[in-house]
């Protein structure tokens, strides 16, 4: 069965800072991840979608990163923002099979 | 294009009632999840249907939730009795069920209070 962790739970840093998310998975037999940004009391909002043959997909300022064979993906946020503060969940998917999420790092960008 | 449309967003009820969610999938997309999002926690898959079968309901507990999606379209979610133990939010999600890498687009989520 996937399993899927998010270090660190919860991370602050002041606007202007480079940042990384981490995302590690059991299972290799991955078919795709997903990144989702939540904000308190909404649903879950997609930001990028890595398939088991790419390495990395790009979005604006952010950039993730997937690693079939160590189990980890990144999410790689430039220059942050107060806007950017949310909940960010990673999951795992296999084809049309229910993703499997982590718990969630919880960002705060001061301004 | 409209999203994934959930209603309704809240819903506080007393331990024993009934409730039901509703939600209408994008347009198109032959694949509905509902998911169970407890506080501080990632989403739980509680069924995926498949146009109008609902082809993994493993993690339902069947004794007081059902799900429905007639049509293949909309699909309602129901709990009865509820417990204190359900509140928590309730997530519909769709993807085109074609193939590719299949990307799910979530709704707004229903949050249950059971008091």
């Amino acid at each position: 069965k996937q399993e899927v962790t998010q270090i660190p739970a919860a991370l602050s840093v002041p606007e202007g800072e480079n940042l990384v998310l981490n995302c590690s998975f059991t299972d290799s037999a991955i078919y795709n991840l997903q990144w989702f940004r939540q904000d308190p009391g909404k649903g879950l909002t997609s930001l990028l979608l890595i398939q088991s043959s790419q390495r990395e997909q790009t979005s604006g300022r952010l950039n993730a990163s997937l690693d079939k064979s160590s189990g980890r993906s990144t999410l790689y946020i430039a220059a942050s923002q107060p806007g950017d503060s949310a909940t960010y969940l990673c999951a795992g998917g296999e084809g049309r099979r229910a993703l499997t999420f982590g718990s969630g790092t919880r960002l705060q960008v001061q301004p | 294009e409209a999203g994934v449309v959930q209603s309704p967003r809240y819903k506080i009820i007393e331990k024993k009632q009934p409730v039901a969610f509703w939600c209408n999938p994008i347009s198109g997309h032959n694949t509905l999840y509902w998911y169970l999002q407890n506080l501080g926690q990632g989403p739980e898959l509680l069924i995926r249907y498949e146009n109008e079968e609902a082809v993994d309901d493993s993690q339902l507990p069947k004794d007081r939730f059902s799900a429905e999606r007639l049509k293949g379209v909309d699909s309602t979610l129901k709990i009865q009795p509820a417990e204190l133990g359900d509140s928590a939010v309730y997530l519909c999600a769709s993807s085109s069920g074609q193939s590719g890498p299949d990307e799910q687009y979530f709704g707004p989520g229903t949050r249950l209070t059971v008091t």
